[in-house]
């Protein structure tokens, strides 16, 4: 079982440019949720996908957008990218409302 | 509502000693307490976690002490190793399942 999968693990983008992270959910599990974890802070929930919807919302601008495709895997697309993006983007899996599993994140530097 | 409040900030413990950290959480609708370890770099691992019914819950060296009507919950980890070492952030899930993070410890244990 090769747990949750995130890809790219780091990357460096220009303020302005559109990113996109991935994640494939750990196997059986079909809910996917999205995170974002400053340097010395707790991950912050981005937003929640069940059955290729999104499900629930955290408090993050419409720069932030999704998509779960039908194998369960997910992308976290940031438009606009600012200064202030720059963060650890964590992704977690779940089946139903069990324990969530996180991957080994996204470090994103916006310069 | 939706805080959790986490200290000490970090907290320092001789090998052998006992780590504590505590959490505060005001939201009673939360059905579900994690524990995640975290080293640098790397994503968040759940410890232990668990749920409002149970007032302790023990695997191995980690011990979940809950307190429903006080509104608390803590982390005990005994004969504290070098190796565990890392940050620790204790999480509370809402309703639908979003996981709400404390603000982190980060824990040094010196031989």
């Amino acid at each position: 079982d090769a747990g949750v999968t995130q890809s790219p693990t780091h990357l460096i983008k220009t303020r302005g440019q559109q990113v996109t992270l991935r994640c494939s959910p750990k196997s059986g599990h079909d809910t996917v949720s999205w995170y974002q974890q400053a340097l010395g802070q707790g991950p912050q929930f981005i937003f929640q996908y069940y059955e290729e919807e999104e499900r629930q919302r955290g408090n993050f601008p419409d720069r932030f957008s999704g998509h779960q495709f039908p194998n369960y895997s997910s992308e976290l697309n940031v438009n606009a990218l600012l200064l202030g993006d720059s963060a650890l983007y964590l992704c977690a899996s779940a089946w139903g409302n069990t324990e969530a599993f996180f991957g080994q994140g996204t470090r994103l530097t916006v310069v | 509502q939706q805080q959790v409040k986490q200290s000490p900030q970090s907290l320092i413990v001789q090998k052998g000693g006992i780590s504590i950290i505590n959490c505060a959480y005001e939201n009673t609708a939360f059905d579900y307490f994690p524990w995640y370890q975290q080293f640098p770099g790397k994503g968040p691992a759940l410890l232990i976690a668990i749920r409002p019914d149970v007032s302790e819950k023990k695997e191995g060296r980690f011990t979940i002490s809950f307190n429903k009507s006080a509104k608390q919950f803590s982390l005990h980890i005994m004969d504290s190793q070098p190796g565990d070492s890392a940050t620790y952030f204790c999480a509370a899930r809402g309703v639908p399942d979003k996981l709400i993070f404390g603000t982190g410890t980060r824990l040094q244990v010196f031989p």
